[in-house]
């Protein structure tokens, strides 16, 4: 099975920081990489698809990019609703697997 | 609009047998695949397995002994069923739609215990 690590697990940043979430597969996935984002109590919500396609209705503060076994999530300018838990997945291999999550949290 | 509701027991007893129910609305089960993805409280997700627009399915590995996923495309449904239920698979158990899981459903909780 292929391993998906985010970094870093605990992400404390203000509002209008850069953040940026680092995901590293144990092999390659060929962009095959989505990020989501989850707020407590919700539904996984879908942000970015194959490494950097932004989902529609995403606002583009969000950006994904990637390749090999490297991706990464950036927030180019973090807003309140932003906060929540990130999950990187990828879909290249089976079993599907996703990372085990980057909680962003307000400084 | 595209909609998906899972449905199906709160709580279980052990070595029991899981049912649940993803109805869908809004989108054809004959051109999109359906994945279950389940949260144990306070932890991340793990994708269990999809249904194709062909009707062929796929497993988590991990699973696979112990998982069937089927559908109903008259009634727009799609199902899950897992045997010999542990502690372990207590969570939330998520249906979503396609590759990109694009729309996901609300989520139903099932429990584990006697």
């Amino acid at each position: 099975d292929i391993q998906m690590t985010q970094s870093p697990s605990l992400l404390s940043a203000s509002v209008g920081d850069r953040v940026t979430i680092n995901c590293k597969a144990s092999q390659n996935i060929n962009k095959y990489l989505n990020w989501y984002q989850q707020k407590l109590g919700e539904a996984p919500k879908l942000l970015i698809y194959n490494t950097n396609n932004l989902q529609t209705g995403i606002p583009s503060r969000f950006s994904g990019s990637g390749s090999g076994t490297d991706y990464t999530l950036t927030i180019s300018s973090l807003q309140p609703e932003d906060f929540g838990t990130y999950f990187c997945f990828q879909h290249n291999s089976w079993p599907w697997t996703f990372g085990g999550g980057t909680k962003l949290e307000l400084k | 609009q595209v909609q998906l509701k899972e449905s199906g027991p709160g709580l279980v007893q052990p070595s029991q047998t899981l049912s649940l129910t993803c109805t869908v609305s809004g989108f054809s089960l004959t051109s999109n695949s359906v994945s279950w993805v389940r949260q144990p409280p306070g932890k991340g997700l793990e994708w269990m397995g999809a249904i194709w627009s062909g009707g062929s399915t796929d497993y988590n590995s991990a699973l696979k002994s112990r998982l069937s996923i089927s559908r109903d495309t008259s009634k727009s449904q799609v199902f899950l069923k897992m045997n010999s239920l542990q502690t372990e698979d207590t969570a939330i158990y998520f249906c979503t739609r396609g590759t990109r899981f694009d729309y996901w459903g609300q989520g139903v909780m099932v429990t584990v215990s006697s």
